[in-house]
């Protein structure tokens, strides 16, 4: 059982440049998102999935692009990156059904993104 | 809609003393409400978690917290701080509603003095 886990781990893109950042987990869990850490603003949502084929947009949802083919899978597409995208993005899942208890999130273990 | 306030952006103790993080919340429904801690370079991990049980909720590394629904609060403590201890931590909140989402607080970052 690895968790959440995230590809790459550091990338380096110059503006203008596209790139996918991978999200995989393996608990069947619904519900994914994607979050930014920036220094002193906590995460701030950026799309979220709560199953395969549904996407929504988070708070701060411009410049990404989501899709959920599968239930483990939830890549983020940044379309034509900026130097404001520089950032920590986090990958997190957790179970959806209020049957299933209490769901927090597991995140993955980040990815730390220059654009230069 | 649902917010998070950390009351203090950064918190300083000395090594044995107590340590007591803020958190007070907005919410229209009863929520869900979780700390979690993240060492520098690290991702996060759950430190606690409040599931409408019982209010004092107990934690890994002697990390406590109190619901307090008259006061929207979820306050984190540790009775004595370890150098470990030294982290950011972040309160969250989840509405329970199907599709609502975690919100989280802008975190408060612990420093342990020797």
């Amino acid at each position: 059982n690895a968790g959440v886990t995230q590809t790459p781990k550091f990338q380096v893109l110059k503006t203008g440049q596209s790139m996918t950042l991978q999200c995989a987990q393996d608990m069947n869990h619904e519900y994914m998102s994607w979050y930014r850490q920036d220094p002193g603003m906590g995460l701030r949502l950026i799309h979220y999935s709560v199953g395969a084929g549904i996407t929504d947009q988070g708070e701060v949802p411009n410049g990404y692009n989501v899709s959920r083919s599968t239930t483990e899978d939830f890549p983020l597409r940044l379309l034509s990156a900026a130097p404001s995208q520089t950032s920590v993005y986090f990958c997190a899942s957790s179970y959806q059904a209020l049957d299933r208890g209490t769901y927090e999130q597991y995140f993955g273990p980040g990815t730390r993104l220059t654009v230069t | 809609a649902q917010s998070v306030t950390q009351l203090d952006s950064h918190v300083s103790v000395s090594e044995g003393t107590p340590v007591l993080l803020r958190c007070n919340y907005s919410s229209s429904y009863s929520p869900s409400l979780f700390w979690y801690v993240q060492h520098p370079n690290k991702g996060l991990q759950l430190l606690l978690k409040y599931t409408s049980a019982a209010t004092l909720v107990k934690g890994i590394n002697g990390f406590e917290a109190e619901f307090k629904k008259s006061e929207t609060s979820f306050h984190l403590t540790k009775p004595s701080a370890h150098m470990s201890d030294a982290a950011e931590y972040f309160c969250v909140v989840k509405g329970h509603n199907y599709g609502q989402n975690f919100v989280f607080g802008p975190g408060t970052r612990l420093s342990v003095l020797p």
